[in-house]
């Protein structure tokens, strides 16, 4: 019963090119979304979030969207650095959080 | 510290053994998380205090868990008589507010179970 989905396992993107990492949701309550990214041996570190009243939201390099019609979300980032390569997880809010199973990203220089 | 810390960051532990895991969040934050990570599973949450009160602890997973913040700032998850099944990652997130805010992680606990 997973309410977070990011069915990528992994991903590999050309240094200078668009990373778009994908999330999908079941929970229709989800009124709030934020992206972590995560190094080895180290915690989530914050990235960027949405309120479900807005559709788009942008900080430098990383734009996230969200479509709740389709309980779908996802990460652009634009250039894609290899400081970048990490993994990626989307997570869902009501009251607590709910997180996915993580988009592993890697930036080919 | 400027962030979450915890505390061991290594925990091997013999299977019915009982281990203690401490978080020290941002000082001041109000919240505090405490999340499960299986290998190659996001995390999950386990408990939540506000202050020193434990408002939802509804994703512990059985009655061995236990997680105390007796004086609203340091926490600490116990886990009695544990089992190879207990063996993850143990995550601690703080965040300034109630409600939904923004949570900043420590680099958690691996606990292992022999």
């Amino acid at each position: 019963d997973q309410q977070v989905k990011q069915n990528s396992p992994s991903l590999s993107v050309q240094e200078g090119r668009i990373s778009i990492l994908n999330c999908d949701y079941t929970n229709s309550m989800f009124d709030y979304f934020l992206w972590y990214k995560k190094y080895p041996a180290e915690g989530p570190t914050f990235l960027i979030s949405i309120s479900s009243i807005k559709d788009k939201n942008e900080d430098g390099r990383f734009t996230v969207f969200l479509n709740k019609s389709a309980k779908h979300l996802s990460l652009h980032i634009v250039p894609s650095q290899p400081g970048d390569s990490a993994v990626y997880f989307c997570a869902a809010s009501v009251t607590q959080f709910y997180f996915g199973t993580g988009t592993s990203l890697t930036v080919i220089p | 510290g400027a962030g979450v810390s915890q505390s061991p960051r290594y925990k091997v532990a013999k299977r019915g053994q009982d281990v203690a895991l401490r978080c020290d969040p941002i000082s001041g934050h109000v919240s505090l998380f405490w999340y499960q990570q299986a290998l190659g599973q996001g995390p999950e949450f386990l408990t939540y205090f506000q202050n020193e009160a434990q408002l939802d602890k509804s994703g512990l997973p059985s009655d061995r868990f236990f997680a105390e913040r007796p004086e609203g700032s340091v926490s600490t998850l116990k886990i009695q008589r544990t089992q190879q099944e207990d063996s993850a990652v143990y995550l601690c997130a703080s965040s300034s507010g109630r409600g939904k805010n923004i949570q900043y992680f420590g680099a958690g606990t691996r606990l292992s179970v022999l």
